[in-house]
């Protein structure tokens, strides 16, 4: 079945800073990424996916690279911000999502 | 907009109780779907269910089941909770096309002492 590896587990970073968390997939057929944010307390929410037909999406300040021939996947966020300190969660789907470990995010003010 | 909801917020359980969380969604999402947190673990799937009365194993299905009578509700169940089953237990939903969003629960923190 799918596995889906992510890093780095912890990652801290001057606000106004860029941050990237990277992952790979081991199954070739999965063909959507999506990523979720999941605030201290809260339940998971998707912030921004990205479809196997397509290599770079953006949205404001988030943005997301698919490489399938790689296999890998990454997250960034330019000019961070305190409130984007949370744990980011990738996942593969080939119908099921299957998360990566998660990557707990902080940014000093 | 989606509601997932999930039964309790907080559980506390004995050894060998069997124990029930309960997971409603009110969006007509044909899809849901188990999952437990743990730290550095990640998401991992439990069971997923496609329709009313179908179930599929998903990676870590031992010493769970589920049930899924209506399309509004899909039920976890531990036969004999154990100690190592102390988790945060997330639900979640979606629409039966393949690739699209997955609306959360607010969780269940289960404690097994």
């Amino acid at each position: 079945g799918e596995n889906v590896e992510q890093h780095p587990s912890t990652l801290s970073v001057q606000e106004g800073d860029s941050a990237v968390i990277k992952c790979t997939y081991s199954d070739s057929a999965s063909n959507y990424f999506p990523w979720y944010k999941q605030e201290l307390g809260k339940r998971p929410q998707l912030i921004i996916d990205i479809r196997s037909n397509v290599g770079e999406k953006k949205d404001q300040r988030i943005a997301v690279t698919l490489n399938k021939t790689a296999k890998h996947f990454s997250l960034h966020i330019t000019e961070t911000q305190p409130e984007d300190s949370a744990v980011y969660f990738c996942a593969a789907s080939v119908g099921k999502l299957i998360f990566g470990q998660g990557t707990e995010l902080s940014v000093k003010p | 907009d989606v509601k997932v909801t999930q039964s309790s917020r907080y559980l506390v359980k004995r050894t060998g109780e069997k124990v029930f969380l309960e997971c409603v969604q009110d969006m007509d999402h044909e899809n849901m779907f188990w999952y437990r947190q743990d730290p550095g673990l990640g998401l991992r799937l439990i069971y997923f269910s496609y329709d009313v009365k179908m179930k599929e194993k998903g990676d870590i299905p031992e010493g769970y089941s589920v049930s899924r009578e209506k399309k509004e509700r899909f039920s976890l169940i531990l036969e004999s909770a154990s100690t190592n089953q102390t988790s945060m237990y997330l639900c979640a939903s979606s629409l039966a096309e393949k690739n699209t969003e997955a609306f959360f629960g607010q969780g269940t923190r289960l404690t097994v002492v």
